[in-house]
């Protein structure tokens, strides 16, 4: 159990588009979800944290108008890059935490490289 | 400020051991992992560790002693598929994961 899917795994996309990144919980209901960014070579960088049915909580630094958060259920946080450029291409993944667990594990989904050109 | 440190990159012997170290500052504590990520894919869970102790599971143990900020990942009869990054991230007060920069470890024939 504990599955999360990221969809799309992998999307190009032409500068100044808007591009939606899928997490789902497929075995599970996450009270949390969380988006991070990878770039290359450095660790996770946490974006924001969504709860369902609130908005997203944004870290310092994350442009919260170019990064819109949607967790519209308990298996479903979307990730919307708008006015995608160069610079935000990156490796996005999500986690979601499961509502049961003991100690609040996460749940990674497979990742999302994004590359805009 | 909240802080993890690890070593960058560590080399060692197929079949050897190896242990990565991580210390911690964080505000609250409410348990470390270790996630293990292989190049361009997402981290996969290792290890939790909340009490002082060691942990095993299989070829991996994990250890945590609290009153240092000191965590370690060892890894057993190393194989080159245990060629990887490894995570260790800190839940702090508020159920935030911080994390560290990673130690790329090497395997060698």
């Amino acid at each position: 159990g504990a599955v999360v899917s990221q969809h799309p795994s992998r999307v190009i996309c032409k500068s100044g588009t808007s591009v939606k990144i899928e997490c789902r919980s497929l075995d599970f209901q996450a009270t949390t979800m969380f988006w991070y960014r990878q770039f290359p070579k450095k660790s996770l960088m946490l974006m924001a944290t969504s709860n369902e049915g609130s908005k997203a909580t944004y870290e310092q630094g994350v442009e919260k108008d170019k990064f819109l958060i949607n967790h519209a259920s308990l298996t479903l946080s979307t990730l919307t890059v708008t006015s995608a450029h160069p610079e935000d291409s990156s490796f996005y993944i999500c986690s979601a935490r499961r509502a049961s667990t003991d100690y609040n594990e996460q749940f990674f989904g497979p990742g999302t490289r994004l590359t805009v050109l | 400020g909240q802080n993890i440190d690890q070593p960058t990159e560590m080399t060692a012997t197929e079949g050897a051991i190896v242990q990565i170290n991580c210390t911690y500052q964080t505000s609250g504590f409410n348990g470390l992992f270790w996630y293990q990520q292989h190049a361009g894919e997402a981290p996969t869970f290792l290890s939790y560790n909340v009490l002082d102790g060691l942990e095993e599971k299989g070829r991996f143990s994990s250890f945590l002693s609290r009153s240092k900020g000191y965590s370690y990942l060892l890894l057993k009869e190393l194989q080159m598929k245990d060629s990887a990054s490894y995570l260790c991230a800190a839940l702090d007060s508020n159920y935030q994961l911080i994390w560290g920069a990673g130690t790329k470890l090497i395997i060698k024939p």
